[in-house]
């Protein structure tokens, strides 16, 4: 079955630095792939979508890429803020029109 | 941007009574909206779909006499959570497309005592 796989543990970046997350999925070929936000209490916020077509999509300081070899997508944000600080969470395209299969979420935490 | 209202957006409840969530999309028309519920750390879990005038369609394992759904317009969703209990506290998201693309409501936190 379709499986998505991101880091449970927190993440721990400094201010300023660069935080990379990793969205690894199995027994799947998306046609696309798909990064939200969403801090605690509160309902995902879509980020970037990024196509089986396209290596790289970028979005004021965030950087997604899309390997469908390795079947991992990165999501990096440049010039991290505390303000950052949330679970990301990646979806991939279910079985019907806009149903999304979600990873378990990767919590980032920037500190100042 | 598609704005996607969920109300309340926290609920306390006494064991073996109903409790109902109201998911609306504010200016747009949702042909289709779905109903997820997560637990602390892990992902979302779809429990059901629905079509606005048809019945929900429940994801495997989902109750529907006891999670039930009405889409009775192109603008609001309800999901009835009857009977509940303990097990069911958690976080329940709507999410509503109007074919262009899925946006989410900000969540109930259901906490049944």
């Amino acid at each position: 079955s379709q499986k998505i796989e991101q880091n449970s543990e927190a993440l721990n970046i400094q201010e300023g630095k660069t935080a990379t997350l990793t969205c690894n999925y199995t027994n799947y070929s998306p046609a696309y792939l798909q990064w939200y936000r969403q801090d605690p209490g509160r309902g995902p916020v879509f980020l970037l979508l990024i196509r089986e077509n396209e290596k790289e999509k970028r979005k004021e300081r965030l950087k997604v890429t899309f390997d469908t070899t390795l079947k991992q997508s990165l999501f990096h944000i440049t010039a991290s803020q505390p303000a950052d600080s949330a679970t990301y969470l990646c979806a991939l395209p279910g079985d019907s029109n806009y149903q999304l299969i979600w990873g378990a979420g990767t919590k980032l935490i920037i500190k100042p | 941007g598609a704005v996607v209202s969920q109300h309340p957006s926290w609920v306390i409840c006494k064991s073996g009574t109903s409790v109902k969530i109201e998911c609306r999309s504010l200016d747009f028309q949702a042909t289709t909206m779905f109903w997820y519920r997560q637990f602390p750390k892990q992902s979302l879990m779809l429990m059901a779909t629905s079509n606005e005038g048809s019945k929900a369609t429940y994801e495997q394992g989902v109750e529907k006499d006891k999670f039930l759904i009405n889409h009775a317009s192109l603008t609001l969703s309800t999901l009835t959570v009857t009977s509940a209990h303990p097990e069911d506290s958690s976080f329940y998201i709507c999410s509503a497309s109007d074919g262009g693309g899925a946006f989410f409501g900000q969540g109930t936190r259901l906490t049944v005592v």
